[in-house]
């Protein structure tokens, strides 16, 4: 069984221009999380896609948005990039619960982005 | 102030020794704790989870919640250099694979043989 694939593994982009990231979540798992990582801290709540809506948002200014394709993978779109963009995406792939129990989201290797 | 706060070290260590990680938080709407581990380059990956106050151990490792102090702590004990990683610590407050997860900064850990 694949775990989260998540690709590029490194891309280097150019203040301004515009960049997609891509997940494929675990087989059988329904729900992808985003996440960007900084150097030095942690991973910070992006938003997430269940059913092919975004279901929840972090503080994230617009020029983040995503999307979830009906094989549940999905993209991260960043427009305009900011040096301060410079960072590890991560995707986050989960099983949504039915009615209580636990689930456990799974970590992708991320994409390192970097903005020049 | 950050919802999560996590000593970011490095922190460094002779192996097997005791390894004792913290976080505070602020929220009180937090209900499940996550311990991550993360290896250089990688994604994080869960080591464990409690709900609510507690303690609850896995092999080596024991994760301790106080919820009246907003305090929570790894304990890793009979460290190994294999254990180098940086560990995060994770909060949310509900069932948490659908709820989004607040991290702390991570604390940078080297057990050295």
């Amino acid at each position: 069984d694949a775990g989260v694939t998540q690709s590029p593994t490194h891309l280097i982009k150019t203040r301004g221009q515009q960049v997609t990231l891509r997940c494929s979540p675990k087989s059988g798992h329904d729900t992808v999380s985003w996440y960007q990582q900084a150097l030095g801290q942690g991973p910070q709540f992006i938003f997430q896609y269940y059913e092919e809506e975004e279901r929840q948002r972090g503080n994230f200014p617009d020029r983040f948005s995503g999307h979830q394709f009906p094989n549940y993978s999905s993209e991260l779109n960043v427009n305009a990039l900011l040096l301060g963009d410079s960072a590890l995406y991560l995707c986050a792939s989960i099983l949504s619960g039915t009615g209580g129990g636990r689930t456990e989201a799974f970590f992708g290797q991320g994409t390192r982005l970097t903005v020049v | 102030q950050k919802e999560v706060e996590q000593d970011p070290g490095p922190l460094s260590v002779p192996e097997g020794a005791i390894v004792s990680l913290n976080c505070t938080y602020s929220n009180s709407a937090f209900q499940y704790f996550m311990w991550y581990r993360q290896y250089s380059r990688k994604g994080p990956e869960l080591l464990m989870y409690t709900y609510s106050s507690g303690n609850k151990e896995d092999g080596r490792f024991t994760a301790q919640v106080d919820k009246s102090s907003k305090y929570i702590s790894l304990f890793i004990r009979d460290s190994q250099p294999s254990d180098s990683a940086t560990y995060l610590c994770a909060m949310s407050h509900a069932n948490f694979g659908n709820e989004k997860l607040t991290f702390g900064t991570g604390t940078r850990l080297t057990i050295i043989p």
